[in-house]
């Protein structure tokens, strides 16, 4: 069955450093692979959407990564932000319509 | 555009109770789906339309919910009786493709 798996429920870091967030998946060849925000209380936003014949995207502080060979994304926030922590979601879709959605990491940024 | 609109935000009721919740889509938008969060169970789609018409149901847990479209700007998920199991809160979301726009959630407590 797919399956998708995110690193660690939660991370910590400083702030100024660069935060890694990972997204694995499994008996899955998707089309698409996004990441959303979550905050408390809040329904997920979108963040980025990168293709399967897409390598990197970049949005200000925010790059993705897609290797579909090792079956993996990699979601990297630079000069991180208290006000960036909240929990990201990676979703992964065939086509437009549904996608699946990973448990979400919480990353938190310290001061 | 005012996004994804849901109602009521809160929602307090007593087992065995009928709930009904509602969702207004963003204009335009051809997918409405409806997913119920969890800390236990994370982000669970329930049920997806495309065009008004049902296209996948088979996360409905059973058969005391169902979900109904009756036109391109409104979508109630019924559930009929409630159980306390059914408290989670619970997403209504749009889309004209992959991206997803999130509503603010139903909060659902059934004691």
């Amino acid at each position: 069955s797919q399956k998708i798996e995110q690193n660690s429920e939660a991370l910590n870091i400083q702030e100024g450093k660069t935060a890694t967030l990972t997204c694995n998946y499994t008996n899955y060849s998707p089309a698409y692979l996004q990441w959303y925000r979550q905050d408390p209380g809040r329904g997920p936003v979108f963040l980025l959407l990168i293709r399967e014949n897409e390598k990197e995207k970049r949005k200000e502080r925010l790059k993705v990564t897609f290797d579909t060979t090792l079956k993996q994304s990699l979601f990297h926030i630079t000069a991180s932000q208290p006000a960036d922590s909240a929990t990201y979601l990676c979703a992964l879709a065939t086509n437009a319509g549904k996608s699946t959605f990973g448990d979400g990491t919480t990353l938190t940024v310290k001061p | 555009d005012a996004g994804v609109i849901q109602s009521p935000r809160h929602e307090v009721t007593e087992m065995g109770q009928e709930v009904t919740l509602r969702c207004k889509p963003i204009s335009g938008h051809d997918y409405l789906f409806w997913y119920r969060q969890t800390m236990m169970r994370g982000l669970e789609l329930l049920i997806y339309f495309n065009n008004n018409v049902p296209i996948d149901d088979s996360g409905m847990p059973e058969d005391r919910f169902s979900a109904k479209m009756p036109n391109a700007s409104f979508s109630t998920l019924k559930i009929q009786p409630s159980e306390p199991r059914d408290s989670a809160v619970y997403f209504c979301a749009s889309a004209r493709e992959v991206t997803q726009y999130f509503g603010p959630g139903t909060r659902l407590t059934v004691l």
